[in-house]
C-alpha cells in the first residue's frame, strides 16, 4: 500500500498568514494527488486535484504543487473560513489512501 | 446541483448487517464511478469501496473484503453498500462519494454526501 504522510499534523496560524502543508507518498504517484478540506461535522470538500489544479469555485489563495512523492498545499493568505482539517489523497493505485490530516487552528 | 443523500445508518450489534443507500441527483448517475469512504469518530478518512459506472468492476479495501458488497441501480440513481459481519471497528460515518469519471482509478472525489453514521456496539 502507498502510505501518505502529512506534516505537520497540526499548526496554529493567524489570519493573513501564509500556510504550507506537505504530503509525502511512500512511492511515486506521478501527479495523482488530491487535497480536501474538512470542517467539523461536515463532509470533505475537494480543493485541488491532480496536484495543482484548482477545483471550480475554490478561492485562488489555495494552490498545490509537486509530483512524484512530494507535494505541497499552500494557502497564500489565511482567512477565517480556512480553519479546518486538510487531507491529501493519492488516486494512483488501490488501495486509495489518505494522509492523516493537518488541522489548521487559530493562533 | 449535484446531491448525494445517504441513508440506512444506525446502531447494530457486532456480527449484524446493515445496508446503506445513497440517492444521487443532479448528474447522469450511470456515467460515473461511485465510492464509499468512511471516517471513524475523531479519526481520519479511510477508503472503503468503489464501483464502476456500469457496475462491472468493483474494489474493496482489505479491511472490509468478503464482508461488504457494493452495488448500484442506475435506473434508480442509487448506490448501495451491504455490510455484514459488522465489527466495532466498522463504527464510522460512511460517505457516498462521486468521481468525475467512469473508471475507478486516477481521478479524485468531486462530490461527497453528508454521511450516515454506523455504530457497531453491543
Amino acid at each position: 500500500d502507498i502510505q501518505m504522510t502529512q506534516s505537520p499534523s497540526s499548526l496554529s496560524a493567524s489570519v493573513g498568514d501564509r500556510v504550507t502543508i506537505t504530503c509525502r507518498a511512500s512511492q511515486s504517484i506521478s501527479s495523482y494527488l488530491n487535497w480536501y478540506q474538512q470542517k467539523p461535522g461536515k463532509a470533505p470538500k475537494l480543493l485541488i486535484y491532480a496536484a495543482s489544479s484548482l477545483q471550480n469555485g475554490v478561492p485562488s489563495r489555495f494552490s498545490g504543487s509537486g509530483s512524484g512523492t512530494d507535494f505541497t498545499l499552500t494557502i497564500s493568505t489565511l482567512q477565517p473560513a480556512d480553519f479546518a482539517t486538510y487531507y491529501c489523497q493519492q488516486s494512483f493505485t488501490f488501495p486509495l489512501t489518505f494522509g492523516g490530516g493537518t488541522k489548521v487552528e487559530i493562533k | 446541483e449535484v446531491q448525494l443523500v445517504e441513508s440506512g445508518g444506525g446502531s447494530v450489534q457486532p456480527g449484524g448487517s446493515l445496508r446503506l443507500s445513497c440517492s444521487a441527483s443532479g448528474f447522469t448517475f450511470s456515467s460515473y464511478a461511485m465510492h464509499w469512504v468512511r471516517q471513524a469518530p475523531g479519526k481520519g478518512l479511510e477508503y472503503v469501496s468503489a464501483i464502476s459506472n456500469n457496475g462491472g468492476t468493483t474494489y474493496f479495501a482489505d479491511s472490509v473484503k468478503a464482508r461488504f458488497t457494493i452495488s448500484r441501480d442506475n435506473s434508480k440513481n442509487t448506490l448501495y453498500l451491504q455490510m455484514s459481519s459488522l465489527r466495532a471497528e466498522d463504527t464510522a460515518v460512511y460517505y457516498c462519494v462521486k468521481s468525475p469519471a467512469a473508471i475507478l482509478l486516477l481521478y479524485y472525489f468531486d462530490y461527497w454526501g453528508q454521511g450516515t453514521l454506523v455504530t457497531v456496539s453491543s
